[in-house]
């Protein structure tokens, strides 16, 4: 069964850091890019970061370019997401989602991040 | 980039949903379409337009024209009650990964 489980959500105060990580299971972790997606309290979907399969690539939403890093260990089946400079608006769900060419494929079930003094 | 969805469709059990997704000449991209319900993620229910992943049901399907983009649910049931939200990929957007608005299904 394909499975992808966050850890790491936690409560920050402004301007700390945080890591997210996700735990791939039941696919070539390898073959997939994977992106990171968030949802603030009651509002919409919106797309963070994607990586691609051999890490040769990476992309971000501009709100976040230069505070957040994404990055995967394919021995390990891992994929993370190092956040800094963190502010309030950054407070969300973390969904770390397989991508299938353009398409968010399967989605985990979260991490919460909560950036409040 | 934009896609602009209405906030909500309210239908009853058994009739025909329609949900629009509007962006400009959406047509010439491909749509996908997430669907989520209360406390849970988002499940992919559409993609490439008209493609059903495994598991969904064939009641629903989807068309892409000119600057709008639908998700059609027939034959509706009180279980489809739930957010829905369409995407795309735009090369040329910040962010890349654009989504709707969302639009909550209300089953009446």
């Amino acid at each position: 069964e394909v499975q992808l489980m966050e850890s790491g959500g936690d409560l920050v105060q402004p301007g700390g850091s945080l890591r997210l990580s996700c735990a791939a299971a039941g696919f070539t972790f390898n073959d997939y890019a994977m992106s990171w997606v968030r949802q603030a309290p009651g509002k919409g979907l919106e797309w963070v970061s994607t990586i691609a399969g051999n890490s040769d690539d990476t992309s971000y939403i501009g709100s976040v370019k230069g505070r957040f890093t994404i990055s995967r260990d394919n021995s390990k089946n891992t994929l993370f997401l190092q956040m800094k400079s963190l502010r309030a608006e950054d407070t969300a769900i973390y969904y770390c989602v397989r991508l299938r060419q353009f398409a968010f494929e399967i989605w985990g079930q979260g991490a919460m991040v909560t950036v409040s003094s | 980039y934009g896609l602009t969805q209405p906030p909500s469709v309210s239908v009853a059990p058994g009739q025909t949903a329609r949900i629009t997704c509007g962006g400009d000449d959406i047509g010439s991209k491909s749509v996908h379409w997430y669907q989520q319900k209360p406390g849970q993620a988002p499940v992919l229910v559409m993609y490439f337009d008209d493609d059903r992943p495994s598991g969904i049901p064939e009641r629903f399907s989807g068309s892409n024209s000119g600057n709008t983009a639908t998700l059609t649910i027939t034959r509706v049931e009180v279980g489809d009650e739930a957010d829905y939200y369409c995407q795309v990929w735009h090369r040329r957007s910040d962010p890349l990964y654009v989504f709707g608005t969302g639009t909550n299904l209300n089953v009446l």
